[in-house]
């Protein structure tokens, strides 16, 4: 069964203090990892894509990797605006799966002017 | 681009009726769509995945015939909760997938909060 684990489950820093979310899995085959900001009470906004170790993606202030077994998400200088849960969800490759994800169940940041 | 849309985003019913929510990709056509529930600060929990034309595939303990899906078209897909009842108020969240070369991801819908009194 494919799993998601994201560290923390909160996180709270200052404007301008950099830092990284985790996000741990184990799947059969890896097709995609992908990171998704959701604000409360909306649904999630898609961020980022990636495919293989290695791989790395920017936006703006945050900056995507992905290792075999965990990916980050490296939040450079944040600004309140970047207050909200990162959600990280993985799809498995191979027939049958069709492409659905796995998420996991988020980090909450919050970031204080 | 990539946008989707959900109609209604708020719905408040009385027990025992009915209540259909509409999931539109508006700028491009979906291969599949999915429908998830997420309660208050927890994950999303997929509940069915939907390919036009054919029956929606359910996930492990989800009722079929509570939660009906008909996905009509590459850009409409519909989740009817049937004779609804307070434990199914929750935040029900469609998203549309696409493998083009330039998208090959989920695009989430906005969400509808319903609520059953």
């Amino acid at each position: 069964e494919d799993q998601v684990t994201q560290s923390p489950e909160a996180l709270r820093l200052q404007e301008g203090e950099s830092s990284s979310l985790n996000c741990s899995y184990t799947v059969s085959g890896l097709r995609g990892l992908f990171w998704y900001r959701q604000d409360p009470g909306k649904g999630p906004e898609f961020l980022f894509t990636l495919y293989s170790a290695g791989e790395e993606k920017e936006k703006e202030r945050l900056k995507a990797t992905l290792t075999k077994k965990e990916s980050f998400l490296h939040i450079t200088a944040p600004k309140p605006e970047d207050s909200a849960t990162y959600l990280c969800a993985v799809q498995a490759s191979g027939g049958g799966s069709n492409y659905k994800l796995t998420f996991g169940k988020g980090t909450l940041l919050t970031v204080n002017p | 681009g990539a946008v989707v849309s959900q109609h209604p985003s708020r719905v408040i019913c009385k027990s025992g009726t009915s209540v259909k929510i509409e999931c539109r990709s508006l700028d491009f056509q979906a291969t599949t769509m999915f429908w998830y529930r997420q309660f208050p600060k927890q994950s999303l929990m997929l509940m069915a995945t939907s390919n036009e034309g054919s029956k929606a595939t359910y996930e492990q303990g989800v009722e079929k015939d509570k939660f009906l899906i008909n996905h009509a078209s590459l850009t409409l897909s519909t989740l009817t909760v049937t004779s609804a009842h307070p434990e199914d108020s929750s935040f029900y969240i469609c998203s549309a997938y696409t493998d083009s070369q330039l998208t090959d991801t989920q695009y989430f819908g906005p969400g509808t909060r319903l609520t059953v009194l």
